[in-house]
């Protein structure tokens, strides 16, 4: 079973318009964090954000947001105001942290969701 | 600056040759990792290190080799074993901390005719 579940494989949006990107995720650990990276088309992934799942309130970093929903599993990331450089393949990730504790494990992704922004 | 730089950027081979990809870091960061994408698809896990000396098997090992002798250095070997080794390979690392980014070099996309 996939662990990170991107169901959007594509989405157009226009410029100015807010954008909500789902990432639902499948853990029995209790500890585990969530990240989300961009890849634009040249290829290198940014760090946009970052939820832990003992966090209480949801993460934010500028025009980024992270609606999570730790019942349903549901770690979404929201972009306010797009813009056209927000075009870009969007990437959910996760680490699972195992009660024996460590945390340079790799992170799990999803397939991502290519997000085209329109003038 | 600080950074993850992998090298070469494109790189063309022949089938049944071996060819090592580059990683370098100046971040000073304890773990590294190589991932592999594949068009349409996320990123997969082929090996990783959490200290010098020491790597694990990632999702998709089966073909490839590294070595981590430095701290700041993290090469991978594609060898001619490898059944479908064209795809593109990102290098990164992190501090190794639970809830720590992994922070990525450029990529090399690495073809094989």
């Amino acid at each position: 079973a996939q662990k990170i579940t991107q169901t959007q494989p594509g989405m157009f949006v226009q410029e100015k318009e807010a954008v909500t990107l789902d990432c639902t995720y499948d853990t029995s650990d209790p500890s585990y964090g969530l990240f989300w990276y961009k890849q634009p088309s040249s290829g290198e992934m940014i760090f946009l954000i970052y939820q832990g799942s003992y966090d209480q309130q949801n993460a934010t970093e500028g025009r980024y947001s992270l609606n999570f929903q730790k019942a349903r599993k549901s770690a979404n990331l929201v972009i306010s105001a797009s813009q056209l450089g927000d075009s870009a393949m969007y990437f959910c990730a996760m680490r699972e942290v195992p009660y024996s504790g460590g945390g340079a494990d790799g992170l799990t992704f999803g397939k991502g969701t290519h997000l085209i922004i329109q003038p | 600056d600080g950074g993850i730089t992998q090298s070469p950027k494109y790189l063309f081979r022949k089938e049944g040759q071996n060819v090592t990809l580059s990683c370098e870091q100046n971040l000073n960061h304890d773990a590294m990792y190589w991932y592999r994408q594949d068009p349409g698809q996320g990123l997969r896990l082929i090996y990783y290190s959490q200290i010098v000396n020491d790597f694990q098997k990632g999702d998709i090992a089966e073909g490839y080799s590294v070595s981590r002798e430095k701290k700041e250095s993290f090469p991978l070997t594609v060898t001619s074993a490898q059944k479908n080794p064209t795809a593109f390979y990102l290098c990164a690392s992190s501090t190794g901390i639970a809830y720590s980014p992994l922070h990525f070099g450029n990529g090399t996309r690495l073809t094989v005719t």
